[in-house]
């Protein structure tokens, strides 16, 4: 099992980003894909997820990013996406994509991508 | 809002038992509890998932339990190397949530 994020780097205040996420090792569609993030120095938080298709590919998101990030997944590349708008500098941290297979199974995660806002 | 509450840090000699605790109303929802260990600029890494169960290639000393609103990750005979952050991580409705994470020394 793999996951490979890609796409942070440096952005300024009410900027935007996206973040992929590339996948192998596992059968990606029928697996729920999620977001959680780290500022520097802080603890992590759960930025979001995006269910499956037989699930009916439904979203949630923490608060703070509601309204503002927005997880897709295309499953004939094995690869998720977290869209950032109207980004903040509280936003700046560390990215991370994870792997669910459901309460009964270990999770799987990417080593991550950096965001910094910043202006 | 969801909220899990660990001590912020522990410390023990190698060898003893480190015991860290996670707590919250979250936890009386039965959705089962995940632990992560997070070493010193890396990406963090599951030791516990389903209350107790450990995933492959994790240390036998790495345990976990759970009762009502508290969940314990112990650790049996602690070594140098497990020095890190730990955190407790749950489910509640469609939210997911994380402690705010414990350093053990």
């Amino acid at each position: 099992v793999k996951l490979v994020e890609s796409g942070g780097g440096l952005v300024k205040p009410g900027g935007s980003l996206r973040l992929s996420c590339t996948c192998s090792g596992f059968t990606f569609k029928n697996v729920w894909m999620s977001w959680v993030r780290q500022a520097p120095g802080k603890g992590l938080e759960w930025v979001g997820r995006i269910q499956s298709e037989v699930d009916g590919w439904t979203e949630d998101y923490a608060a703070p990013v509601k309204g503002r990030f927005i997880i897709s997944r295309d499953d004939s590349t094995n690869t998720t996406y977290l869209q950032l708008s109207g980004l903040k500098i509280e936003d700046t941290g560390v990215y991370y994509c994870t792997a669910w297979f459901g309460e009964m199974y270990p999770d799987y995660w990417g080593h991550g991508t950096p965001v910094t806002v910043s202006s | 809002s969801y909220e899990l509450t660990q001590p912020s840090s522990v410390s023990v000699s190698p060898g003893q038992t480190a015991r860290i605790t996670c707590s919250g109303d979250v936890l009386a929802k039965k959705k089962y509890v995940r632990w992560f260990q997070q070493k010193s600029g890396q990406a963090p890494v599951l030791v516990i998932y389903k209350d107790t169960e450990r995933p492959s290639g994790i240390p036998e000393r790495f345990s976990g339990s759970s009762s009502g609103t508290t969940v314990t990750l112990t650790i049996s005979g602690a070594q140098v190397e497990d020095e890190a952050d730990y955190y407790c991580y749950s489910a509640a409705d469609n939210i997911r949530v994380f402690g705010g994470g414990t350093k053990l020394t």
